[in-house]
């Protein structure tokens, strides 16, 4: 298979905090991971793209002081919503692509950020 | 011009008939094509991708790619209620980003 975790599948948390994200790839090694931000009823919005020992590579828009990603190993990249506020909840979903294979992305179950 | 345009619904089929799902995409260096199914809440699942042109078969699953035409679509025989869902089309041009189209919403009457 192809399973990737999140945690936490939810966090709520006051405005001003950060909050980490982590996503894993249990079954494979990932070269690149995504972060993904979606709003209900909206479509996915890719935030930026990390490679393992690289620096990410954010999309235009994305504040990277704000949207700290960290790709540690093949199986572990981390997001840190830093100085969080009520406009950053939202549903927080990575992905990760497979080093042997083709560009198929296997997505993260989510994670639901809501900041009070 | 959207870089991957899909309808966004809704398609409402009935129980039991074919749902035909359909995705054109701008770029013609495009290489690899998926299709992705949401459920509302949930995050995307994979559940087909192709390389060649023609169709692809899995279970009540089809995908049909015509890079001429830029063209990619799925087909879902048999169709459930628990098909519906939105279903994301998206496609890689052979880089480290895939371009994931706005998703078509299906409904499937019991």
């Amino acid at each position: 298979g192809a399973v990737v975790s999140q945690h936490p599948s939810w966090v709520i948390c006051k405005s001003g905090t950060s909050v980490k994200i982590e996503c894993r790839s249990l079954d494979f090694q990932a070269t690149t991971m995504f972060w993904y931000r979606q709003f209900p009823k909206q479509s996915l919005m890719l935030m930026a793209t990390s490679n393992e020992g690289s620096k990410a590579t954010y999309e235009q828009g994305v504040e990277k002081d704000k949207f700290l990603i960290n790709h540690a190993s093949l199986t572990l990249s981390t997001l840190t919503v830093t100085s969080a506020h009520p406009e950053d909840s939202s549903f927080y979903i990575c992905s990760a692509r497979r080093a042997s294979q083709g560009f198929e992305q296997y997505f993260g179950p989510g994670t639901r950020l809501t900041v009070t | 011009q959207k870089e991957v345009e899909q309808n966004s619904g809704p398609l409402s089929v009935p129980e039991g008939a074919i749902a035909s799902l359909n995705c054109t995409y701008s770029d013609r260096g495009s290489q690899s094509f998926f299709w992705y199914r949401q459920y509302s809440g949930k995050s995307p699942e994979l559940i087909m991708f192709i390389y060649s042109n023609g169709d692809k078969e899995d279970g009540r699953f089809t995908a049909q790619l015509n890079k001429a035409s830029q063209y990619v679509s799925l087909l879902i025989r048999d169709s459930q209620p628990s098909d519906s869902a939105t279903y994301l089309c998206a496609v890689n041009r052979g880089g480290f980003k895939t371009i994931f189209g706005a998703g078509t919403r299906l409904f499937v009457k019991a």
